[in-house]
């Protein structure tokens, strides 16, 4: 996964209860990004980032908050868990000079 | 809203066959297209990115690239089961830096 960490690998919540996802990276790269992908479905694009101290909405944004105070983490916050929030969570970055995209592992998120 | 379109499959293809992958999309001014495979249980991973319109080649993979039909497609010559997986076409808005993917096509090679 090109040096993109992200934990946990799993977890199941409750609904209500927040919880963080982390990830990492050790490449220096600038762009971040956290996307979802349901089941059956292709990738939906929550958050990114250009940068540290730069965050900006993607297509689904709604319960999520993330922060990038240094290039290397992008934590991705859940406050108010909900059953809709069940998905498995990726985070990528961008390696600018070839354009391409690295995802790391997943976190697979079960709210019940 | 801008869309990816892909058909969601499954697109079942002989051995030895050549697949052929579709997608649209609906940004005329989009720049930059992408095709990623993604085996079940693990994260995508790029395996053509295409710029210009027209065809690109690399070992039995072919991007096409159609903007003014707003179209491009992967072909996988001399299929292989290995090549079973789901293809996720995605496009690189013109804007700015958002990647936004189709919901992909599943591939089963039979052998």
């Amino acid at each position: 996964n090109a040096g993109v960490t992200q934990t946990p690998k799993f977890r199941i919540l409750k609904i209500g209860q927040s919880m963080t996802l982390q990830c990492t990276q050790d490449m220096n790269h600038n762009y971040m990004y956290w996307y979802r992908q349901d089941p059956g479905m292709g990738l939906k694009l929550i958050y990114y980032s250009v940068g540290a101290g730069i965050t900006d909405k993607g297509e689904v944004p709604n319960g999520y908050n993330v922060s990038r105070s240094t290039t290397e983490d992008f934590p991705l916050r859940l406050e108010l868990a909900a059953p809709s929030q069940t998905s498995v969570y990726f985070c990528a970055i961008t390696e600018t000079s070839t354009d391409t995209q690295y995802f790391g592992p997943g976190t697979r998120l079960t709210v019940l | 809203q801008k869309e990816v379109e892909q058909n969601s499959g499954p697109l079942s293809v002989p051995e030895g066959a050549i697949a052929s992958l579709n997608c649209t999309y609906s940004d005329r001014g989009s720049q930059s297209f992408f095709w990623y495979r993604q085996y079940s249980g693990k994260s995508p991973e790029l395996i053509m990115s295409i710029y210009s319109n027209g065809d690109k080649e690399d070992g039995r993979f072919t991007a096409q690239l159609n903007k003014a039909s707003q179209y491009v497609s992967l072909l996988i010559r001399d299929s292989q089961p290995s090549d079973s997986a789901t293809y996720l076409c995605a496009v690189r808005e013109n804007r700015d830096d958002k990647i936004i993917f189709g919901k992909g096509t599943r591939l089963h090679i039979l052998p």
